[in-house]
């Protein structure tokens, strides 16, 4: 069965500082995509990235980074700077390849900046 | 630029009515996702669809139906509408895996169902 585990339910931290939102994951297929999506306080969900799973290369992207670590099944999501706009639940997802395979969530870490 | 589209942002219905959400995809995506989101919970699938009249359970389908007579459009229905099924309901899409932005999901803003 997958599952994707965000552990931290919600995270403060005062802007400028930097801020690692973790994501472990299960799954039993050899080959998988693992997503960030943010959701902004408006509401609308929206796609940071994509990695698939013969992919482990660290992804830099401005201020925002990711870790995807197979040994140790985590993707994990690193903000550096961190401004009030980047207050978000932010949702770790996983999914296999093939045509009907789900996409599962996991249960989002809140994150709010203090001005 | 409207890409997902769902028809109602807010419903209220009462217990025992049946209950349309309908979403509409305008960049040809073959899969289509119903989630519903609770606080504390996140975003659970309802159920997905990889092909017109395909339809999978996800991993809360109980209460709940599908339709999908066209590629664009995927229909969400509560038979019997109960209590325990208010919450923020968010269709999304995708293309099919293999491709580039393949499972990359687009969502639509949502719609809130409250059931008296």
């Amino acid at each position: 069965a997958q599952k994707v585990t965000q552990a931290q339910t919600e995270i403060s931290v005062v802007e400028k500082e930097d801020v690692t939102l973790d994501c472990v994951y299960e799954t039993r297929d050899t080959t998988y995509y693992l997503f960030w999506y943010k959701q902004p306080p408006s509401g609308e969900l929206v796609f940071l990235i994509r990695r698939n799973s013969f992919d482990e290369q660290n992804e830099i992207s401005g201020r925002y980074s990711w870790n995807f670590q197979k040994s140790t099944s985590s993707f994990n999501f690193t903000i550096t700077a961190s401004q009030v706009v980047d207050s978000a639940v932010y949702f770790c997802a996983l999914s296999g390849m093939s045509r009907d395979d789900k996409i599962i969530f996991g249960k989002g870490t809140r994150l709010h900046i203090l001005p | 630029d409207v890409k997902v589209t769902q028809s109602s942002r807010y419903l209220v219905k009462r217990t025992g009515e049946k209950v349309f959400l309908e979403c509409v995809q305008d960049m040809d995506h073959e899969n289509m996702f119903w989630y519903r989101q609770d606080p504390g919970l996140g975003l659970r699938l309802i159920y997905f669809s990889y092909d017109v009249k395909m339809k999978e359970k996800g991993d809360i389908p109980e209460g709940y139906s599908v339709s999908r007579e066209k590629k664009e459009r995927f229909s969400l229905i509560l038979e019997s509408a109960s209590t325990n099924q208010t919450s923020m309901y968010l269709c999304a899409s995708s293309l099919w895996g293999g491709r580039s932005g393949a499972n990359v999901l687009t969502f639509g803003a949502g719609s809130r169902l409250t059931v008296l």
